[in-house]
């Protein structure tokens, strides 16, 4: 069985500011681990995976997360936060022989203050 | 490349009402997923296809609903008869085989649905 815990439901940060998103999963097999994010009114769009190699992953509009084993952990960060990132962002894992089914957090909103 | 097409965006019907759902999914992709959204509950999903064929319908509510996937290009997601607790947004999401699990899931733009 897997799961995601999105720690933090409602997460404010100062325009600018670091954005940390934090999510730890479970998993019995190697898991392959993704961020979305939602803004209003749309479907989820990927910001990025980590499915083997590289645990630093890279994703679009400068987020990246780092895979930690240890730690069971997928954070997700970005340097310096933009109006526009305010949405919601889901972490979610699959695994391998899954189906490509994803088992998905429970969601963090992310206001940006300016 | 075209994305998940879903129709119709918004659907508003009276309680007791049939409501079909309609998507189209990325053109090779060969899993497709249908997900409710609301507030209360977050996002579920309801049942997945692989190649046509339904794999696991277990997130189906209750036999009000009903899904099939007549081929690789199109899917619907029926409810009869529709009550007021199933308004929510509903998304379809397609993804690729590769064997391994490691695939995307790529959704469409939602169905927001009211049920008066």
């Amino acid at each position: 069985a897997q799961s995601v815990t999105q720690l933090g439901s409602h997460v404010s940060v100062s325009e600018g500011a670091l954005v940390l998103l934090r999510c730890n999963y479970s998993s019995s097999v190697p898991p392959y681990l993704f961020w979305y994010v939602q803004y209003p009114n749309q479907g989820l769009q990927l910001l990025l995976k980590y499915t083997t190699g590289a645990t630093l992953v890279k994703g679009i509009n400068g987020f990246e997360a780092e895979f930690k084993k240890s730690e069971t952990s997928f954070h997700l960060t970005k340097p310096s936060a933009h109006m526009s990132d305010a949405a919601e962002y889901f972490c979610a894992v699959s695994r391998t022989g899954g189906g490509n089914k994803l088992t998905f957090g429970t969601g963090t909103q992310l206001k940006v203050e300016l | 490349d075209a994305g998940v097409i879903q129709s119709p965006r918004h659907e508003v019907t009276e309680m007791g009402q049939e409501v079909t759902l309609r998507c189209k999914p990325i053109s090779g992709h060969d899993y497709l997923f249908w997900y409710r959204q609301t507030m209360m509950r977050g996002l579920e999903l309801l049942i997945y296809f692989n190649n046509n064929v339904p794999i696991d319908d277990s997130g189906m509510p209750e036999d009000r609903f009903s899904a099939k996937m007549p081929n690789a290009s199109f899917s619907t997601l029926k409810i009869q008869p529709s009550e007021p607790r199933d308004s929510a947004v509903y998304f379809c999401a397609s993804s690729r085989d590769r064997g391994r699990g490691n695939q995307p899931q790529h959704f469409g733009d939602g169905t927001r649905l009211s049920i008066l």
